[in-house]
């Protein structure tokens, strides 16, 4: 399956400001996934993202507080905008390994907001 | 809309029993279920998955088990390891491109 590599691991940043999470697949993928895990919550999908096209945001998502980047076929970056606590969460990305395996996940970024 | 759901936020069980995570579905239209594992400062990796033309699948000391008329599935580890310890959500879609995640059940094995 898929190897991916997701940096930063965390972060503390400061309401109002962006940060911008980046994950680096080993092989060529499709379509990548972006998740937030809020305390207690479930995995919620915030978006998929194809290469060369734009992000399919879902409910509750928009791209103007989550920017997603596809630039290749190996790489995407979502950026959260205009941070509030609200948003203190951990976001992974994923990919699907195919098969019976479902996805692979990168390790995730925890982001605390204050 | 929480389609799949895990009501056991957290379940501890003592080195060497058998421990069932349990998890409920909503959506009649799933037809593969998986199970993954997540440890701190990871992502979730995959344990165990079942199709739904299938009751059961065993993977050493992990077993899962589905009851489609009641839309629910278990994993049951036995024996249980400290090393299991982690986050176990279930998942659950109707094609590989749409997979929805319960809470998670935090297991805590004590030696």
């Amino acid at each position: 399956s898929a190897v991916i590599s997701q940096k930063p691991s965390r972060d503390i940043c400061q309401r109002g400001t962006s940060l911008t999470i980046q994950c680096q697949v080993d092989s060529q993928v499709t379509m990548m996934f972006w998740y937030r895990q809020q305390p207690g919550q479930s995995l919620t999908l915030i978006a998929t993202a194809n290469q060369g096209s734009e992000a399919t945001y879902e409910s509750g998502f928009v791209i103007d507080k989550f920017p997603i980047s596809r630039p290749n076929l190996t790489f995407s970056t979502l950026t959260v905008s205009n941070m509030s606590p609200e948003d203190s969460s951990i976001y992974l990305c994923s990919v699907v390994s195919g098969g019976r395996y479902g996805y692979t996940f990168g390790s995730g970024t925890r982001l605390t907001v204050v | 809309d929480q389609q799949v759901k895990q009501n056991s936020p957290s379940l501890s069980v003592q080195e060497g029993r058998i421990s069932i995570l349990n998890c409920d579905y909503t959506n009649s239209m799933f037809d593969y279920f998986l199970w993954y594992k997540k440890y701190p400062a990871e992502g979730p990796t995959f344990l165990i998955s079942i199709s739904s033309i299938k009751d059961k699948n065993e993977d050493g000391r992990f077993t899962v088990f589905l009851n489609k008329s009641a839309k629910h599935l278990s994993l049951h580890i036995v024996p249980s390891q400290p090393g299991d310890s982690a986050v176990y959500f279930c998942a659950a879609s109707s094609n590989n491109n749409d997979m929805r995640f319960g809470a998670g059940t935090r297991l805590t094995v004590k030696p």
